[in-house]
């Protein structure tokens, strides 16, 4: 099974930060890589796919980059809405594997 | 508006199963896939497993193969996830979420799917 390897676990971050979330393969997955956000209580959102593709509806300040074995998310301008956990995927191949998730919460 | 409702909360005792439904509206159910995934009270995302409802064809997680089952109604556009035998360790909130593609088929190992949208999830209990 790929293994994927999200860093920091948690990012305590201010209002208008910039923030990076890093996701690490355990091989090389291409660009099969999709990113979430998952607020309290609800089901997770999809951002980004493909690694770099933002979804239709996501603000521009997120940002999605890298290939093979290494990814990072970016949040440009850390807003209020944005508090939430974010997990990375990889569907290069079964099983679908997530990374352990990176809460980000208030500084 | 593209859609997933998934049925209500369930409470099982061990060694009992569980059937959990997931009604897509807003679009063709046979041209998506469907896959399923859990997360424990505080935990991460797992994956359970995928499906084809067009030819009902199954990939399962391999800790769950030998207890799952997935399938699906056509005429009214249902995906169902039956688990048994059930353990507490089960206890989660199983969700559904549509699987999209940019590759428009699967080779052996994958079937390239990002998920969305995704059901609001149904909380299965396994308790004595």
């Amino acid at each position: 099974d790929i293994q994927m390897t999200q860093s920091p676990s948690t990012l305590s971050a201010s209002v208008g930060d910039r923030v990076t979330i890093t996701c690490r393969a355990s091989q090389n997955i291409n660009i099969w890589l999709a990113w979430y956000q998952q607020k309290a209580g609800k089901a997770p959102k999809l951002l980004i796919y493909t690694a770099s593709t933002l979804d239709s509806g996501v603000p521009s300040r997120f940002t999605g980059s890298g290939s093979e074995t290494d990814f990072t998310l970016t949040i440009s301008s850390l807003q209020p809405d944005d508090y939430a956990t974010y997990y990375c995927q990889q569907y290069n191949s079964f099983p679908y594997t997530f990374g352990q998730g990176t809460k980000l919460d208030i500084k | 508006q593209v859609q997933l409702v998934q049925s209500g909360a369930e409470v099982r005792q061990p060694g009992a199963s569980v059937k959990v439904s997931c009604k897509a509206s807003g679009h063709t159910f046979t041209s998506y896939d469907i896959n399923w995934v859990r997360q424990a009270t505080g935990q991460g995302l797992e994956w359970m497993g995928w499906m084809n409802p067009k030819n009902g064809d199954t990939v399962y997680a391999q800790k769950l193969q030998d207890r799952v089952t997935f399938t699906r109604d056509t005429s009214i556009s249902t995906a169902y996830m039956e688990l048994r035998s059930l353990r507490p360790e089960d206890t989660a909130i199983y969700y559904c979420a549509r699987g999209w593609t940019m590759t428009g088929s699967c080779s052996s190992t994958s079937c390239y799917n990002w998920f969305d949208p995704w059901g609001q999830g149904t909380l299965v209990t396994v308790s004595s």
